[in-house]
């Protein structure tokens, strides 16, 4: 089975802070994801990475940075996190072979 | 990839089979059905995929029509556990590009004690 997992399940956070978010996979898979997920605007991509050290931006990556560093982690990172940054961050992955993208819990940061 | 139309909520009693429809009209030759679920506050689950056989798993089983325009999950005996929002999407099989999910609004299926 694929295990997916993400550092924190709830987040609080004052505006102006660092976060960051790690995604941690078991499976080998070359890609991975970040989405925010908001009620009444579905998933919305931020950034995705096809391997180490590459990265590409998403729909919505005005205010993220990422990093992946090693193939089974892929960081978001908030440099400094405003009040509409409030959301669900879900992690997936998929492997280049396969057409399933697999997802993490969640995290559900909260930015004060 | 295409649009799909799901109804926006069912219910279904517990231990009785549960089947979610959805019309994708406009499916290309070289798209998936896919369906994930998503249980409150909780990461989409993978459920499900097929092509155009009809595909079982220890999860559901789903059917496609012959000429690919709709499809039915099947939860053949719903569980308490089974209370979630269901997505019906298609997307064309990997090309290696990291393509992007879009969920619709999903069913969001009510299992009743």
């Amino acid at each position: 089975d694929v295990k997916v997992t993400q550092s924190s399940r709830y987040l609080v956070k004052r505006t102006g802070e660092k976060v960051f978010l790690e995604c941690v996979q078991d499976m080998d898979h070359e890609n991975m994801f970040w989405y925010r997920q908001d009620p009444g605007l579905g998933l919305r991509l931020i950034y995705f990475s096809y391997d180490v050290k590459m990265k590409e931006k998403g729909d919505i990556p005005e205010g993220y940075s990422v990093s992946r560093e090693k193939k089974e982690r892929f960081s978001l990172i908030l440099e400094s996190a405003s009040t509409n940054q409030t959301s669900m961050y879900l992690c997936a992955t998929e492997g280049s072979t396969t057409d399933t993208q697999y997802f993490g819990p969640g995290t559900r940061l909260t930015v004060l | 990839d295409a649009k799909t139309t799901q109804p926006p909520s069912m219910d279904c009693a517990e231990g009785r089979a549960a089947n979610l429809p959805c019309n994708h009209s406009t499916i290309s030759g070289n798209e998936y059905v896919y369906w994930y679920r998503q249980i409150h506050s909780q990461g989409p689950q993978y459920i499900i995929h097929g092509l155009k056989n009809n595909e079982t798993n220890e999860m559901a089983s789903l059917i496609i029509t012959e000429d690919r325009k709709s499809s039915t999950l099947i939860l053949p005996h719903a569980t308490l556990r089974d209370t979630a929002v269901y997505y019906c999407i298609v997307r064309v099989a990997t090309d290696n590009a990291g393509n992007m999910l879009t969920f619709g609004g999903g069913t969001r299926l009510m299992v009743k004690p």
